[in-house]
């Protein structure tokens, strides 16, 4: 059982919104910005699209954003495109030994 | 651009040991943090262990402290995992991956190699 909850599939249609929500606690999602979200296509490693809950990396697309209230992340994508069906991933920093936790993924698929 | 490159993954029997290694390109590897990243096949990603830039802070997750050692040697630009009394449910992609951001593991997973497979089976 993974430290954070993702739903385990969500699915939209080209040049729809979707929203993949991460739930943890207040030792590590709710106590932090410290929230990242990681995409990976298949046979891939992740790379990362949202890092310190809404921020993006260079070159990374406007159509990712994130958020968070409280003790749940959100990463949104707008205007889905097919290349956007893949895995997801939020992590984030946990207090105590466990440095770090990842949530159970979500599978995307653009219908 | 940073480039880390994975090796040392294997087939090994229950009990067994392996030592993974990541060699780094860039010349700044003695400034980043560094974390060892697994996902067992068809499963999601969990976070195995977490080294300082200097060495001197390291964590582990739960199911692995006290059989796996992390490491590095800035020097030679390279990180390495010793995986002792490997168990079937060790059996994964192994990655080699370097933190961006704050520092005192507050940071995010920034560069991801390619992995290496460790396959525990009798």
């Amino acid at each position: 059982q993974s430290a954070l909850t993702q739903p385990a599939s969500v699915s939209g249609s080209p040049g729809q919104s979707i929203t993949i929500s991460c739930t943890g606690t207040s030792n590590d999602v709710g106590g932090y910005n410290y929230v990242s979200w990681y995409q990976q296509h298949p046979g891939k490693p992740p790379k990362v699209m949202i890092y310190d809950v809404s921020n993006r990396p260079s070159g990374v697309s406007n159509r990712f954003s994130g958020s968070k209230s409280g003790n749940t992340a959100s990463l949104t994508i707008s205007g889905l495109q097919a290349e956007d069906e893949a895995d997801y991933y939020c992590s984030s920093y946990a207090s105590g030994s466990t440095l770090r936790v990842f949530g159970g993924g979500t599978k995307l698929t653009v219908l | 651009e940073v480039q880390l490159v994975e090796s040392g993954g294997g087939l090994v029997q229950p009990g067994g040991s392996l030592r993974l290694s990541c060699a780094a390109s860039e010349l700044t590897f003695s400034s980043y943090e560094m974390n060892w990243v697994r996902q067992a096949p068809g499963k999601g990603l969990e976070w195995v262990s977490y080294i300082s830039s200097s060495g001197s802070n390291i964590y582990y997750t739960d199911s692995v402290r006290g059989r796996f050692t992390i490491s590095r040697d800035n020097a030679k630009k390279s990180l390495y995992l010793q995986m002792n009394s490997l168990r079937a449910e060790d059996t994964a992609v192994y990655y080699c991956v370097r933190d961006q951001g704050y520092s005192y593991g507050l940071g995010y997973f920034a560069y991801w190699g390619q992995g290496t497979l460790v396959t525990v089976s009798s």
